[in-house]
């Protein structure tokens, strides 16, 4: 099962930043933070990963705690097709990602 | 962008029948896998593929269900014997690797068992 704790919902306003929080306190030291969206019933959508070290690409950052028990996705300027549901996963040695029910983002006009 | 393409968008089979759910990869890819989603209901794994075999499978993988690389581009998903709870979408995806890689989804199949 999911090893990950995400809000079940959240707003926000369109054009502001994002922030979307997840606990992971049962993380290992070679578990990645994996986050992906999925919009409507669309495939899911990769959006960014990282280790410890905090990642930053086009669509979003992404910021690890120090002991890696908690991240936070940032989207830094929301747009109304930023609505969707994100998934935060662990994963490590297995090959599969575990998705949990995820957090339904809503923004705002 | 590379992607992942499925076919068909849609199928609605009758019961007791035999589908099968194709999906074309993306190219230098070296990992894929099915996933599922029940209306309503979380993403679910059902099984990744490697070096052309099955390396990982999840229970609902059972043996009605088949995988097969049959032409090196291809990579199609047979339920043999279709159950009304197979209803759902059928996701297909593929990845580099499967640590430190991002997966490509395709948009899925919606698969309507009547």
């Amino acid at each position: 099962d999911a090893k990950t704790t995400q809000p079940p919902s959240m707003d926000c306003a369109e054009g502001r930043a994002a922030n979307l929080p997840c606990n992971h306190s049962t993380i290992s030291g070679n578990e990645y933070v994996y986050w992906y969206r999925q919009i409507h019933s669309q495939g899911p959508q990769y959006i960014i990963h990282g280790l410890k070290n905090n990642e930053t690409n086009e669509m979003a950052s992404l910021i690890i705690t120090e002991d890696r028990k908690s991240s936070t996705l940032i989207l830094p300027h929301a747009t109304l097709r930023d609505t969707a549901v994100y998934y935060c996963i662990v994963q490590g040695g297995s090959e599969k990602l575990v998705f949990g029910k995820g957090m339904k983002l809503t923004v705002n006009p | 962008e590379p992607e992942v393409t499925q076919t068909p968008s849609h199928q609605v089979t009758q019961m007791g029948q035999e589908v099968i759910l194709r999906c074309v990869p993306i190219s230098n890819h070296l990992y894929f896998y099915w996933y599922r989603q029940i209306l309503g209901q979380k993403v679910e794994f059902l099984v990744s593929f490697y070096n052309n075999e099955i390396s990982e499978k999840s229970e609902i993988f059972d043996d009605q269900f088949s995988v097969e690389r049959p032409d090196g581009s291809n990579f199609t998903l047979k339920i043999r014997s279709t159950k009304l709870e197979d209803s759902a979408m059928y996701f297909c995806a593929s990845s580099e690797d499967y640590r430190d890689s991002e997966a490509f989804f395709g948009q899925g199949t919606r698969l309507t068992v009547v």
